[in-house]
């Protein structure tokens, strides 16, 4: 079993269309849940975090962690063309180490 | 405010050639981290360098071998090239305010004929 796991897609929706975008992980040790952003030919760029269980909300970004299940969502209201992109979910051990990156989720918000 | 940046963007070399990676962390930042991203998968984890001293290592073989200078600025060598090692190599930087929040550079292009 991989340690991170995403669905790689591709995911079409619409302009407009709530997103849920998933990540399933391994290890019980991660603590901290990153979700970042990478636009074709960048770098990926950091979106949000959150630590341990429970919700955190950043406009019209929502992410999700439960430790219970191993499970991470991040949600996208009100979707744009320009949330078009691929969405990494990585999450990491307490004290910083095991920097693992799910292979990340391919988005397009069709106008 | 600079961010992260890289150089060079692109490079080709041939098999069983070497080549240095560098990087400047965004101001401020202390720690830099090495990633290989291959076509269509995330980010693997190759290093992670601190106050000049290799501080974590990804399952990575001893051929790629880094380097982190008193400005906090970094490189990263490969030896030996492979065909297998052509990918955009990413750094990140990170610094004492928020280690987890790594801020990624552009990355630079290998390509491995």
């Amino acid at each position: 079993q991989k340690e991170v796991e995403q669905d790689p897609g591709p995911l079409s929706v619409p302009e407009g269309a709530i997103v849920s975008l998933n990540c399933t992980y391994s290890n019980s040790a991660f603590q901290y849940f990153m979700w970042y952003r990478q636009y074709s030919r960048k770098g990926p760029e950091l979106l949000m975090y959150t630590y341990s269980s429970g919700n955190k909300e950043d406009g019209r970004f929502t992410a999700q962690v439960d430790k219970s299940s191993k499970y991470i969502s991040l949600f996208i209201r009100d979707s744009q063309p320009s949330d078009s992109a691929t969405y990494l979910c990585a999450p990491i051990g307490p004290y910083g180490q095991n920097f693992v990156f799910g292979p990340g989720t391919r988005l397009s918000v069709l106008p | 405010d600079a961010g992260v940046t890289q150089s060079p963007t692109h490079l080709i070399k041939t098999r069983g050639q070497q080549v240095t990676l560098r990087c400047s962390p965004k101001s401020g930042h202390d720690t830099v981290s090495w990633y290989q991203q291959a076509l269509g998968q995330g980010p693997q984890f190759i290093f992670q360098y601190y106050e000049e001293e290799e501080r974590q290592r990804g399952n990575f073989p001893d051929r790629f071998s880094g380097h982190q200078f008193p400005n906090y600025s970094s490189e990263l060598n490969v030896n030996a090239l492979l065909l297998g090692d052509s990918a955009l190599y990413l750094c990140a930087s990170s610094g004492p305010e928020g280690l987890y929040e790594q801020f990624f550079g552009p990355g630079t292009r290998l390509t491995v004929l």
